[in-house]
């Protein structure tokens, strides 16, 4: 998974919870991305940064937000957790510094259930 | 709304045959486009990907066919194997500073032995 991680790889949390799931690179990779995976829907993009602490919104940002304070992390909070976030999450890295830096990376994916 | 819309979104083939899926999209500002794999329980993985600049990209069993005037991409799959069973996505690139990939909701591709 080209140095990319996860973390919680599964997780199960109450309505109303914050969550904040982790993204871990050891690529030095510029750009980072987090998407969920809903069947029917394919891959949205939620938020995505193209640098330390420069972040933008995706097209489903709402009820999300992100930080990035070091190039290796980026982390997503969910503020108050509602069932419609109920989804599978995963990061992606890409790099603007190389050829072919349009390819997106994916991570293993972080499996989340809201009660 | 930048769409990719794919087509179809369940394809069941018999194993040597050709699997075909179709993408049409609407951003002309489409500058690169990847087609990625997904296996049960993990994370999608690039598979093969064209630049608008190209009629035809051949990988293997693999290839894509590009037609820029109809803002349409396919993947074929030649001599299908049940290891292909995956879910197959489109994608197109915006360009410019933004980096950002737009997928097709994806197609199951099942191979049956």
């Amino acid at each position: 998974d080209a140095g990319i991680t996860q973390s919680p790889r599964h997780k199960v949390t109450e309505t109303g919870t914050p969550v904040t799931l982790r993204c871990h690179q050891t690529e030095n990779h510029r750009y980072m991305y987090w998407y969920r995976q809903d069947p029917g829907h394919g891959l949205r993009l939620i938020h995505y940064s193209y640098g330390v602490k420069d972040t933008d919104k995706g097209e489903v940002s709402d009820g999300y937000s992100v930080s990035r304070s070091k190039t290796e992390d980026f982390l997503l909070t969910l503020e108050s957790a509602t069932s419609s976030q109920t989804s599978v999450y995963f990061c992606a890295i890409s790099d603007s510094r190389t050829s072919g830096s349009e390819t997106q990376y994916f991570g293993p994916g972080t499996r989340l259930l809201v009660l | 709304q930048q769409q990719v819309k794919q087509s179809p979104q369940s394809l069941i083939v018999q194993k040597g045959g050709i699997s075909i899926i179709n993408c049409a999209y609407e951003n002309t500002a489409f500058d690169y486009f990847p087609w990625y794999q997904q296996f049960p329980g993990k994370g999608p993985a690039l598979l093969i990907a064209i630049r608008p600049d190209v009629s035809e990209k051949k990988e293997g069993r693999f290839t894509i066919s590009f037609n820029k005037s109809a803002k349409q991409f396919s993947l074929h799959i030649m001599d299908s194997q049940p290891g292909d069973s995956a879910t197959y996505f489109c994608a197109g690139h915006s360009g410019g500073s933004n980096y950002k990939l737009t997928f097709g909701k994806g197609t199951l591709l099942t191979v049956n032995p």
